[in-house]
């Protein structure tokens, strides 16, 4: 699976869109990018996953780059309750249960 | 609807004993992952039970091994605790075992002392 870089840490001002970017520029062409979050002292979230076509959800929208090297989690009205760790995972569908979870990027959403 | 359920929350054993950890998937599943996650880290992944048997393993030692009941549940047991094993132990379930879509449950807190 390709490797993904996540940046440590990000605010977002409580009613704002928060906009998690994920780089993946090793990705190949039967990957997926998926998204989990994990609030604190609880298991992770599944948020939303695709290929290459921007996806949207009651959570969230993912817009994927045309070139697929990089991808942006959008919550469109961050709450306090939506403080956590965001996961960028890249996976190929299909092929294995496994999640490869890295650090993650910790978002702290202020009032 | 049930989501994923885990028991118990936490757990003190001492170097050396033996532990075993519990986990019923959300309702319509049939797969279930285990994952430790140690404070600080991302969760890593260490089996995979599908159909009552062991289908993909992560990089941990014999001491861990599971179980798949036909109700789907499933169990982790860990064998002769370290201190290192003190972690969150994360039970995740699944529609089949290539599904990327995971639900995850509270998980186990255990401490080795």
């Amino acid at each position: 699976d390709a490797k993904t870089t996540q940046p440590t840490s990000m605010d977002c001002a409580e009613g704002r869109a928060a906009n998690l970017p994920c780089n993946h520029s090793t990705i190949s062409g039967n990957e997926y990018v998926y998204w989990y979050r994990q609030i604190h002292s609880q298991g992770p979230q599944y948020i939303i996953h695709g290929l290459k076509n921007n996806e949207t959800n009651e959570m969230a929208s993912l817009i994927i780059t045309e070139d697929r090297k990089s991808s942006t989690l959008i919550l469109p009205h961050a709450t306090l309750r939506d403080t956590a760790v965001y996961y960028c995972i890249v996976r190929v569908s299909g092929n294995t249960g496994k999640l490869i979870f890295g650090q993650g990027t910790t978002l702290q959403v202020k009032p | 609807d049930a989501g994923v359920t885990q028991s118990p929350t936490h757990l003190i054993k001492t170097r050396g004993q033996q532990v075993t950890l519990r986990c019923s998937p959300k309702s319509g599943h049939d797969t279930v992952s285990w994952y430790q996650q140690a404070l600080g880290q991302g969760p890593q992944f260490i089996f995979q039970y599908y159909e009552e048997e062991e289908r993909q393993r992560g990089n941990f030692p014999d001491r861990f091994s599971g179980h798949q009941f036909p109700n789907y549940s499933s169990e982790l047991n860990v064998n002769a605790l370290l201190l290192g094993d003190s972690a969150l132990y994360l039970c995740a379930s699944s529609s089949g075992p290539t599904s990327g879509a995971q639900y995850f449950g509270p998980g186990t807190r255990l401490l080795v002392l």
